[in-house]
């Protein structure tokens, strides 16, 4: 069974850059899913980032677009988020999560990783 | 419409039946996946696809959908089930999109 781990600096200061990571176990990112980041700011709901496949295809959130960057290493079996020019808006738990696809008409998150916390502050 | 509209909150009698539902114009075209979060934890997918259920997932979990709503359905609710749940389908540009969430209440 898939693992996903969530990495990363849990305070960023404004105007700075989020940078995670999440590291696959269990299985390889070069399988058939898509990686997926969402985030979930204090006492609110879900809210999708974006997501990259193996070959480095990416979709991104166009809410966040211009801030975004998630790109993938397959060497080290793992996939990232960077996102800019952050705000306190930022703030949130961050989940990384796998994506099977099975059409264009159906998909679902089934591995999910426990999630980060990161607060932007000075 | 690119949204998926939740009930806030629900609330159902211990070994009762409950129904959260999710509406959305996406809906229409494509299926919804559920996810049930308790607090300080990660979601966890309950339903997916037209009904099914992940391995480990009692199969008091039930999934449905009629034009654009999908329902997500507890036949014997327990106390442990009291969470947050999620839908999940596309937007109108075909990314994923999340509903606001309902909060489920056991009684």
């Amino acid at each position: 069974q898939v693992q996903l781990q969530e990495s990363g600096p849990g305070l960023v200061k404004p105007s700075g850059t989020l940078s995670l990571t999440c590291a696959v176990s269990g299985g390889s990112i070069s399988s058939s899913n898509w990686w997926s980041w969402i985030r979930q700011p204090p006492g609110k709901g879900l809210e999708w980032i974006g997501e990259i496949y193996h070959s480095g295809s990416t979709n991104y959130n166009p809410s966040l677009k211009s801030r975004v960057t998630i790109s993938v290493d397959k060497s080290k079996n793992q996939f990232s988020l960077k996102l800019s020019s952050v705000t306190a808006a930022d703030t949130a738990v961050y989940y990384c999560a796998s994506k099977v696809v099975i059409s264009h008409y159906y998909y679902y998150m089934d591995v999910w990783g426990k999630g980060t916390t990161v607060t932007v502050s000075s | 419409s690119s949204e998926l509209t939740q009930d806030p909150a629900v609330s159902v009698a211990l070994g009762q039946t409950v129904r959260i539902t999710c509406q959305g114009d996406s809906l229409r075209s494509y299926y919804a996946s559920w996810y049930q979060q308790k607090p300080g934890q990660a979601p966890v997918l309950v339903i997916y696809g037209k009904n099914n259920r992940p391995s480990g997932i009692p199969d008091r979990f039930s999934g449905s959908s009629s034009g654009n709503t999908a329902s997500l359905t507890i036949t014997g609710a327990q106390a442990e089930d009291e969470a947050d749940y999620y839908c999940n389908s596309r937007d109108s540009s075909g990314n994923p999109l999340f509903g606001g969430g309902t909060k489920l209440t056991v009684l």
